[in-house]
């Protein structure tokens, strides 16, 4: 299964924006790029997905490196509400299983 | 988004009793659910995957014995944690998904906290 690598932790403003990167060289010409992220005891919550464009939804952004093996998730403006764990996952499509990594803890400060 | 639902949201029980936990689609109708586990301070695993009207496909490691996952009908999947113990005490997330449509993607539950005494 492809692999993702996230930094453990970043630190951001509140109201600035955030760049989460995730490594994911691996990657295979079928497989999706997802963005989820995770409050404490709650399940995580999905904010974007992408193949091979750029993609942008309410919640973010998502920049797709050229030979997809990275990706960015863009918050724009980060509020407090923002400050979770971030996971990157890859998966095949229409065999769509998720294999966690470790998740990038962003910290929002005020 | 999908909206899924996952009750009870916490249950404690006595070592050797089981626990059902059930996750339910509210407005879509899922072909697919995931269990994942996810234990304190770690990231969530992949435990099952169930599919309608199918038997459970458990990844490696997962005791299908032990944890027994039912998917009669494309709302509703249960996992039952059989003779539980200590060790098994964690949060469990289901998830639910569709391979057709542009539902190319997963939608999570709110969890459920496993306590045993």
């Amino acid at each position: 299964d492809a692999k993702t690598t996230q930094p453990n932790s970043m630190e951001s403003n509140e109201e600035e924006p955030v760049h989460l990167p995730c490594n994911h060289s691996t990657i295979s010409g079928t497989d999706y790029i997802h963005w989820y992220r995770q409050l404490p005891s709650q399940g995580p919550e999905y904010v974007i997905h992408g193949l091979t464009s750029n993609v942008n939804n309410r919640m973010a952004s998502l920049a797709i490196a050229e030979d997809r093996k990275s990706s960015t998730l863009i918050l724009h403006r980060a509020t407090l509400r923002d400050a979770a764990v971030y996971y990157c996952i890859l998966s095949v499509y229409n065999f769509n299983k998720f294999y966690f990594g470790s998740g990038t803890k962003l910290n929002v400060k005020p | 988004g999908a909206v899924v639902s996952q009750h009870p949201s916490w249950v404690i029980c006595k070592s050797g009793t089981s626990v059902k936990i059930e996750c339910r689609s509210l407005d879509f109708q899922a072909t697919t659910m995931f269990w994942y586990r996810q234990f304190p301070k770690q990231s969530l695993m992949l435990m099952a995957t169930s599919n309608e009207g199918s038997k459970a496909t458990y990844e490696q490691g997962v005791e299908k014995d032990k944890f027994l996952i039912n998917h009669a009908s494309l709302t509703l999947s249960t996992l039952t944690v059989t003779s539980a113990h200590p060790e098994d005490s964690s949060f469990y997330i289901c998830s639910e998904s569709s391979a057709s449509g542009s539902l190319d993607t997963q939608y999570f539950g709110p969890g459920t906290r496993l306590t045993v005494l």
